[in-house]
C-alpha cells in the first residue's frame, strides 16, 4: 500500500509566479490536510479537506492561497503570485475519514523556494 | 505563541545515554501524537496517546500522557545514532479532532 505521495519534491519559483503542489492520499483515504513548515520549526496547519469539500481552512492565508480536493485526482495547494516569504516545506497528510479521531499519515513534502 | 511548547529545543548526547523530551501546554487535548522527522522527509508517526496518565512503550521509547491531558513526555533509553532526528509532538483539541497543533520540536543528535 503506497503511502502519501507529493510532487514535485522540490519547486523553484520566481516572485510573482504561481506554485502548484500536488498530494495523492493513501489508498482508501478520503481526508487530506496541508501543513507548512519553516526551517527549525514545527508544522503549522493550513487546511483540511474531504473530497470536493473544504472543512477547515482556518490556517490558510486569506489571499493568494487556495486548496482543492476534487472527486477524481490529487489534492492541489495553489499559491498565486508567490513571494519570498512563501519559501517553506509544504506537507500533506491523509486519514481514512471513518472515525472522529484519526491518525494522519504524512507525505515527504514539497520544498518550495521562491527566488 | 505556540500552543505546544517542546523542551529542550536541542539535545546532543553520546550513544548509550538516556534522555527525556517534554511537550507542555496549558490546553487540554483529546489526543497527542509523537512524530520523528528526518531531514528532507515528512514526519513519521511514533505513537498516539489518548487517555490521561497513559503510558506506551515502543522498544526503547516510552511515551506518557499527563493525567490532565495537557502535557506529554518521551523517554529514550540507551540512545543510538539511529535515534537522531527532530521529535515533534502534535495535539488535537477536544472540539476539533482533525486539526493538529504541532510543537516546534526537539532536535536530537546522538553521537557514536
Amino acid at each position: 500500500n503506497a503511502g502519501v505521495m507529493q510532487n514535485p519534491r522540490h519547486l523553484v519559483r520566481r516572485r510573482g509566479q504561481e506554485a502548484r503542489l500536488r498530494c495523492s492520499p493513501m489508498k482508501g483515504h478520503s481526508h487530506v490536510y496541508w501543513y507548512r513548515q519553516l526551517p527549525e520549526e514545527g508544522l503549522k496547519f493550513m487546511v483540511y479537506l474531504q473530497k470536493e469539500n473544504i472543512i477547515d481552512e482556518s490556517g490558510m492565508p486569506k489571499e493568494r492561497f487556495s486548496a482543492e480536493f476534487p472527486k477524481e485526482g490529487p489534492s492541489i495547494l495553489r499559491i498565486q503570485q508567490v513571494v519570498r516569504g512563501d519559501s517553506a516545506a509544504y506537507f500533506c497528510a491523509s486519514s481514512p475519514g471513518q472515525n472522529l479521531q484519526e491518525t494522519q499519515y504524512f507525505g515527504p513534502g514539497t520544498r518550495l523556494l521562491v527566488l | 505563541t505556540q500552543l505546544l511548547e517542546q523542551s529542550p529545543q536541542f539535545l546532543s548526547i553520546q550513544e548509550g545515554e538516556n534522555l527525556t523530551v517534554y511537550c507542555n501546554s496549558s490546553s487540554v487535548f483529546s489526543s497527542l501524537q509523537w512524530y520523528r522527522q528526518e531531514p528532507g522527509e515528512g514526519p513519521v508517526l511514533l505513537v498516539t496517546v489518548v487517555t490521561g496518565g497513559e503510558v506506551k512503550k515502543l522498544k526503547r521509547l516510552t511515551f506518557q500522557f499527563g493525567d490532565a491531558r495537557k502535557d506529554s513526555s518521551l523517554h529514550i533509553t540507551a540512545a543510538q545514532p539511529g535515534d537522531t532526528g527532530l521529535y515533534l509532538c502534535a495535539g488535537a483539541k477536544v472540539n476539533n479532532f482533525n486539526k493538529f497543533y504541532f510543537g516546534s520540536g526537539t532536535k536530537l543528535n546522538v553521537k557514536p
